[in-house]
């Protein structure tokens, strides 16, 4: 089956610095990717979506980088600020139906 | 902004009892979904409907579980049978469904079953 990772559980930045969350996928055949953002007692809020027909996408501080080769996709946030506090969550999907969601990322933005 | 909206926020159970959990997805959209999380653990696919049926389901949405559109707006996730390990938060989510579009989620709904 499908299995979307994190490498890290939990991230402290200091405010003002770039944030990186990085997460692994394992199933090749999916190509559409998107990070969420995940506040306390809340639904999980779109952030950033990436097609596999691309490898880098930018947004407003953000920008998602995603490498086919190594199955690898990362979140890169510019000027972390203390409403970036959040658990970040990476999804794939490979069919029309369903995404697989990750394990998911604390950021702890340190004032 | 249009979002999903889901009601009640939290729900409290006993075991054995049925719970409805009500969504209303964003009005344009086509293809409706529900998610859950169980505490401190991964976001789960639960199940996708399109069209007035279920495209998709998971092995966790069993015969006790069940998703219906009674009318033009809202989108209800049915247990019959409520058991202790339904206890999660259920996310309710739609997307446009003009092909692999980001899916868009409420605010959840608290399901605590004792």
């Amino acid at each position: 089956g499908e299995s979307v990772g994190l490498h890290l559980p939990t991230l402290s930045v200091q405010e003002g610095d770039n944030s990186i969350i990085n997460c692994a996928y394992s199933n090749s055949a999916s190509d559409y990717f998107i990070w969420y953002k995940q506040e306390s007692g809340k639904g999980p809020q779109f952030i950033i979506d990436i097609r596999s027909n691309m490898d880098k996408r930018q947004g407003q501080r953000v920008t998602v980088l995603l490498n086919k080769t190594v199955k690898h996709l990362s979140l890169q946030i510019a000027a972390t600020q203390p409403g970036d506090s959040a658990v970040y969550f990476c999804a794939e999907n490979n069919n029309f139906n369903k995404f697989y969601f990750g394990s998911g990322t604390k950021l702890n933005v340190k004032p | 902004e249009p979002e999903v909206t889901q009601t009640p926020s939290h729900q409290v159970t006993q075991m054995g009892q049925e719970v409805i959990l009500r969504c209303v997805p964003i009005s344009n959209h086509l293809y409706f979904y529900w998610y859950r999380q169980i505490l401190g653990q991964k976001v789960e696919f639960l199940v996708s409907f399109y069209n007035n049926e279920i495209s998709e389901k998971s092995e966790i949405f069993d015969d006790q579980f069940s998703v219906e559109r009674p009318d033009g707006s809202n989108f209800t996730l049915k247990i019959r049978s409520t058991k202790l390990e339904d206890s999660a938060m259920y996310f309710c989510a739609s997307s446009s469904g003009t092909g692999k579009e980001k899916l868009f989620f409420g605010s959840g709904t608290q399901l605590s079953v004792l």
